[in-house]
């Protein structure tokens, strides 16, 4: 099956900086990838659509300027948690759509551990 | 209202027995997808199986079938010959195709233990 790298794969940071988690597809190219958040034992949120070429869509209550989402290929995005608080602190998984795609499959990297001291 | 209704918090099945993990989906859209997907303790999201809503036949992949009754938005997820391997989180997920969003939305998930 696609694969979708992440890296880091963990990080932790102290209160007030910034952190830039990349997700690439590895071996098909993605117009639309899209950013995910998972609390302990509770289920995966969108964040934001990530479109190449063009702005992100966030969903309603994700702050834009906070999570910063670029799209510079059609196999890489990039989610920058900015200022980041302990309040940030979560399992952050991004997801990518073969743009060549027989029924919409939709492939997850592994994930982001984000702790924020 | 809830998109992915997962009842099961959690489910306990015996080495080598049959499971079903239920999902019951609300939407409108007559052209939709439903997605069942496994996180392991890794957390690392895998795809198990697909079935479009026009799709006649249930869908299958090796040990995962997809129990699909449209008429009562149903699509549960059947293991068979369940192996220790497969404990983990299992999510049901949908995308409506007629709506334009892209989003999968994503049930609260079922716990499953494959008990020795």
């Amino acid at each position: 099956g696609a694969v979708v790298s992440q890296h880091p794969s963990r990080v932790i940071c102290k209160s007030g900086t910034s952190v830039k988690i990349e997700c690439r597809s590895l071996d098909f190219q993605a117009t639309t990838m899209f950013w995910y958040r998972q609390f302990p034992k509770q289920s995966l949120m969108l964040m934001a659509t990530s479109n190449e070429g063009s702005k992100a869509t966030y969903e309603q209550g994700v702050e834009k300027d906070k999570f910063l989402i670029n799209h510079a290929s059609l196999t890489l995005s990039t989610l920058t948690v900015t200022s980041a608080h302990p309040e940030d602190s979560s399992f952050y998984i991004c997801s990518a759509r073969p743009d060549q795609s027989s029924y919409n499959e939709q492939f997850f990297g592994p994930g982001t551990r984000l702790t924020v001291l | 209202a809830q998109k992915i209704t997962q009842t099961q918090p959690g489910m306990f099945v015996q080495e080598k027995e049959a499971v079903t993990l239920d999902c019951t989906y609300d939407t409108s859209d007559q052209s939709y997808g439903l997605f069942w997907y496994k996180q392991p303790s890794s957390g690392e999201m895998i795809f198990l199986i697909y079935q479009g809503s026009y799709d006649e036949q249930n869908a299958t992949e090796g040990r995962y079938s997809l129990n699909f009754q449209k008429a009562r938005k149903s699509a549960n997820l059947v293991i068979s010959a369940s192996q220790l391997g497969d404990s983990a989180m299992y999510f049901c997920a949908m995308r409506e195709f007629q709506t334009g969003a892209n989003n999968l939305f994503f049930g609260t998930g079922t716990r499953l233990t494959v008990i020795p």
